[in-house]
């Protein structure tokens, strides 16, 4: 199993809701990564979680609380969003932020539209 | 700081013809991993072919090989026999190596590749 599953595929959402995306693998990763990404452009780093401890935040707004569980689960809570944060968000895994191959395998995103 | 410059936003290419996409990348590092990624409409991003800078040989998946240069700091990518499906935007990725516990992947801007039959 090589799979890095997200839910859900599309959210839409309004400014006042709270909603979270989730994010699952099962290959024994112990470092997982969220990623915002805007049309045409690459992908942002927002957030490293290193054996279920966060390793990096990239001065993320606090309207994006990310959550892992356990080492198979990562969580990225949203609540109060502005429409500016409609874009697609992606979920990665890696063997450790060491990186024995440098891999990162990624999910399929979930495209969020803020009203 | 480390940065990957991709200079061309958008590439064409014939089916069954060749293209090489141009990468570039800024580092002080003598140990890190050089990705090629695709992401197509479809958007999930699929790792194409990997390099670790302290290897030599250029790597070469089927019909995807990369001509790393590591002193001029260059890692292009070559796709032979250009398929309709190989249509993507291509991203460039640079990461520190295995003794680095940052596992943050430096993305460049990405090129377009559009295939025509």
């Amino acid at each position: 199993d090589t799979e890095v599953t997200q839910t859900p595929k599309h959210l839409v959402m309004g400014m006042t809701n709270k909603k979270s995306l989730k994010c699952e693998q099962h290959m024994g990763h112990r470092a997982m990564y969220w990623y915002k990404q805007k049309a045409k452009k690459p992908p942002e780093l927002m957030f490293v979680y290193s054996y279920e401890k966060l390793s990096i935040n990239e001065s993320v707004p606090s309207r994006f609380s990310p959550e892992c569980p356990n080492s198979s689960l990562l969580n990225l809570h949203l609540h109060a969003l502005q429409p500016e944060d409609s874009a697609l968000y992606l979920c990665a895994s890696s063997q450790d932020i060491r990186g024995h191959t440098g891999e990162l395998f990624f999910g399929e995103g979930s495209r969020l539209t803020v009203l | 700081a480390q940065t990957v410059t991709q200079s061309q936003p958008e590439m064409s290419v014939q089916e069954a013809e060749t293209v090489t996409l141009s990468c570039t990348y800024d580092t002080s590092e003598s140990d890190y991993y050089l990705f090629w990624y695709k992401q197509p409409p479809s958007r999930q991003m699929i790792l194409v072919i990997r390099q670790e800078a302290y290897k030599q040989q250029n790597a070469t998946e089927n019909r995807f090989s990369v001509n790393f240069q590591k002193a001029a700091k260059s890692f292009s990518l070559k796709i032979s026999d250009s398929q309709l499906g190989d249509a993507a935007m291509y991203f460039c990725a640079y990461r520190l190596g295995r003794g680095s516990t940052l596992g943050r992947l430096y993305f460049g801007r990405g090129t377009q590749l559009t295939v025509w039959p």
